[in-house]
């Protein structure tokens, strides 16, 4: 199975400042389709998680253009420019190349 | 609006069964791929199974493998997960998800 590494397990900051979130791959992720498919969700307290990017670096519809994922092969990063408020919770990468999909730990994003 | 809406949760006695359902609304439900994804309590996210849109073709982690169903009904807009021989260890909260939406989410308890 794919091993999914997230760092850091919890971030505290302050509204306005940036934060980046690392992923790490035990394989690559590109597909036979060429495509990777290393997707982010953030699951606010007491919600359900809601995808926020897929495909590396694409956003979903209506997910503020604060948020901004890069990277490749196996080494994947999802920053957060000019945190606010709502942007609290746990954010999970998920691989979805090889079965089975896997989710990292995920990282728990607190505001001071 | 994409709608996913999970029933079926409860509470069982290990080595019995539960059926969930998931009606989903808001896209073309036969033109998705379908997927379960658990969240143990506390815990982070595992995905549990999947389906392909005519159904012909499914998949699942070894923990599951063989004591779950994932099936569907395109004519019903509904995916279902059949549960049996279930386990402590499958106590969780249990999501529908198109790969781009997530259900509100049903629970799922197994203890005597």
């Amino acid at each position: 199975d794919v091993v999914m590494t997230q760092t850091p397990p919890s971030l505290s900051v302050a509204i306005g400042q940036s934060v980046s979130i690392s992923c790490k791959s035990s394989q690559s992720l590109v597909a036979s389709d060429k495509n990777t498919y290393l997707n982010w969700l953030l699951q606010s307290p007491g919600r359900s998680p809601k995808r926020l990017i897929y495909q590396v670096s694409k956003l979903d519809s209506g997910v503020p253009d604060r948020f901004s994922g890069s990277g490749s092969e196996k080494d994947f990063t999802l920053k957060i420019s000019r945190v606010e408020a709502e942007d609290l919770g746990v954010y999970y990468c998920l691989q979805g190349t090889h079965l089975p999909f896997t989710f990292g730990s995920g990282t728990k994003l607190e505001i001071k | 609006e994409v709608q996913l809406v999970e029933t079926g949760g409860g509470l069982v006695q290990p080595g019995r069964s539960l059926k969930l359902s998931c009606v989903a609304s808001g896209f073309t439900f036969s033109s998705y791929w379908m997927y379960w994804i658990r969240q143990a309590p506390g815990k982070g996210l595992e995905w549990v199974s999947s389906i392909n849109t005519d159904g012909g073709s499914t998949y699942y982690p070894d923990s599951v493998k063989g004591r779950f169903t994932i099936s569907r009904d395109n004519a019903e807009n509904t995916v279902y997960l059949q549960m049996n021989s279930l386990r402590s260890e499958d106590t969780a909260t249990y999501y529908c998800a198109n790969g781009d939406a997530w259900g509100q989410g049903a629970s799922v308890t197994v203890s005597s």
